[in-house]
């Protein structure tokens, strides 16, 4: 069966610190892979996605980037983070055929101060 | 692209009574239609979804329905408990099919 995983589970970063925050992906080949933020009580902000080994799409202009540098492993950087930055990170994955059902990672918690 | 637009935002009911969540889509080219139920502090789970091509869609307590022509779809709870107390998330499959466009939640409170 499928399982994702998100590291770190949760995570305090001074303003201006660099970010890194990991997604993998076990028992599935060619997964679509998916970064949202969600601020405090809002909804679901769809960040990046990724269909493939190297390909990024960006949904929001931010101080947010993503790699893909293997086919089960999707990264979420920053260089400087700001306040605004601070949120729940979901990475989610769903199979590389339209119509295939989506599913979540357990989220990592940024706070910024 | 692809907006979602879902209501209401908060919706509280009495253990026993049916909730109905409503969520309209912009792109006619849409279809897929998952909903999630989010606990706090935890992943979005997905509960029910439904393709263009089938109407209505039940699973025990919880049924969606789909409006192709009017770009509208909805989540049915019947006999609502306290553990159905969540955010819940409609979202629609944008044009490629590579990605969900989400409604911005519905904080549904269940009261025994």
């Amino acid at each position: 069966s499928q399982t994702i995983h998100q590291w770190p589970a949760t995570l305090v970063q001074p303003v201006g610190s660099p970010l890194s925050l990991e997604c993998t992906v076990e028992g599935t080949s060619n997964p679509n892979l998916y970064w949202y933020r969600q601020a405090a009580g809002r909804g679901l902000q769809l960040l990046f996605y990724s269909v493939g080994i190297g390909q990024i799409s960006s949904e929001v202009p931010q101080n947010l980037s993503a790699s893909r540098p293997q086919d089960r492993q999707f990264i979420l950087s920053s260089k400087k983070l700001l306040l605004s930055d601070s949120g729940f990170y979901l990475c989610a994955w769903k199979g590389d055929r339209v119509h295939n059902e989506q599913f979540f990672g357990p989220g990592t918690r940024l706070t910024v101060l | 692209g692809e907006n979602v637009e879902q209501h209401p935002s908060t919706l509280s009911v009495q253990e026993g009574d049916s909730a109905v969540i409503k969520c309209t889509y912009s792109d006619s080219a849409s279809n897929y239609f998952p909903w999630y139920k989010q606990e706090l502090g935890k992943r979005p789970q997905l509960i029910i979804d439904i393709r263009s091509n089938v109407g209505e869609k039940k699973d025990q307590r919880i049924a969606v329905t789909l409006n192709k022509t009017a770009k509208h779809f909805s989540l049915h709870i019947t006999e609502t408990q306290p553990e159905d107390s969540a955010v819940y998330f409609c979202a629609a499959a944008n044009q490629a099919g590579t990605a969900l466009i989400f409604g911005k939640g519905t904080t549904l409170s269940v009261s025994s």
